[in-house]
This record gives C-alpha cells, structure tokens and sequence, in this order.
C-alpha cells in the first residue's frame, strides 16, 4: 500500500549548522507535502508545506524540496538553534484523501 | 495553543472500564480527526468525520467507538482496551476537508495536545 519513508530516524548536527531530513513517498498521485514539529511532550504543530506545483518553498531558516519525478522530498533546516530541537514528522496526501506519514526523525541539536 | 483541545490530557484505566475522551476545536473547521500516536511508530490515523460523516475508518479495533455531535466535538469512547491499547491519542481538526468531487483532503491539519492513555 501506500506509505512514506523517512530518514534518517535520529540526527544529531552541531549548533549552527545545517540539518536535512528525507522523505520518499510512494502514491504518485500524492500532491500535498507537510512538516510538523512536535516539541517534547507537546502537540505537533505544521511549520512548512508543500503543494505539488511548486518544487522549493521556504520560510527564514527552514525551506523545503520537491522533486516529483523521483518522489522524494525534503526538510532543510539552516543555522540550527537549540529550540530546534524536537521530532520532525513528514506527510504525503494519499490518492483517497489521507494524510500518510513518516515514521519521525528526531533531531538533536548539539551545543 | 487553544484552537483544539482535548480532554482529560492523562488517563489509567483497567481492561474493563469504560471512558471516553473528548476533543473540541474552536477554530470552525468542518474535519475532525483521531490519531493514535505510539513510540518510535508513525502517526495512526484511526478515524476522520467531515461535516460530522465519517469518512474514513482504518480498521480500528470496535473496542474504539467515535461520535461526532457537531463540527465542533469529537469523542471516542473506550471500552474493555487491551495493554497495547496505552498511547497518545491525538485529535485534530482541518478546514476544506474532504472534497469528494477530487477525493482530496489536503489542508492544514490543527492538533490538540493529545490524552496520554495507559492502559492496566
């Protein structure tokens, strides 16, 4: 069936540098592309999205990257801070109108 | 923060009982959703309603039982849960849901801090 690989399961980058997390999605037909951040303890909360139209998006330090031909996209993360900090989740529509998503990448931010 | 809230946010409760959990979203959405969130496993989606219809039923145990009164509240009622039943259960909500037409639901979706469930 349909379904979303992410990778890798943990990263952990040096303060101030930059963090890229990969997703694969198998449904072709897939045309919507979400991250969320859920913080320790705390609700996951959608940063940045992607719709199929469009192959970069970005917003300050986070930016995001769609290649439809090779079904992957990804989560770039620049001068990480220590508030970064938490696990990224990725998602993909599914052809009957789900979201799929990823199994998670906790990100450790090293000081 | 208080878009989607759910309530209680911690629950222990033993095979036999039965309880409910409650989600409310405030944000006037018209798509309400349950996940089931464990460790170290993607997010489960166990049930969606759109304008108070479910729509999607991921072949959830029955021991889960989902109500929908209004756009506004979603329940799921509990009852006589195995162990590995113990998990986050997450709501959310989202506008534009479902478009039946193009079979797609592809907005924002909303999350409520989530009730930690254990089950004994």
């Amino acid at each position: 069936g349909e379904n979303v690989e992410q990778h890798p399961s943990t990263l952990s980058v040096q303060e101030g540098d930059s963090a890229v997390i990969k997703c694969t999605y198998s449904d072709s037909a897939s045309n919507y592309f979400p991250w969320y951040k859920q913080e320790l303890g705390k609700r996951p909360q959608l940063i940045i999205d992607i719709r199929s139209n469009v192959g970069e998006k970005k917003d300050q330090r986070i930016a995001v990257t769609l290649n439809k031909t090779a079904k992957h996209f990804s989560l770039h993360i620049t001068e990480t801070q220590p508030e970064d900090s938490a696990v990224y989740f990725c998602a993909a529509v599914k052809s009957n109108y789900q979201l799929i998503w990823g199994a998670g990448t906790k990100l450790i931010i090293k000081p | 923060e208080t878009g989607v809230t759910q309530t209680p946010r911690h629950l222990v409760m033993g095979m036999t009982n039965k309880k409910s959990l409650k989600c409310e979203q405030h944000l006037g959405h018209n798509a309400m959703y349950w996940y089931k969130q464990s460790a170290k496993k993607p997010l489960e989606l166990m049930f969606v309603y759109s304008l108070e219809e479910r729509v999607e039923n991921n072949s959830v145990p029955s021991r889960f039982s989902p109500e929908c009164p209004n756009s506004s509240h979603l329940f799921l009622h509990l009852h006589t849960l195995q162990p590995e039943d113990s998990a986050l259960y997450l709501c959310a909500s989202s506008q534009d849901s479902w478009d039946r037409v193009s079979a797609r639901g592809t907005d924002t979706q909303y999350f409520g801090p989530g009730t930690r469930l254990t089950v004994l």
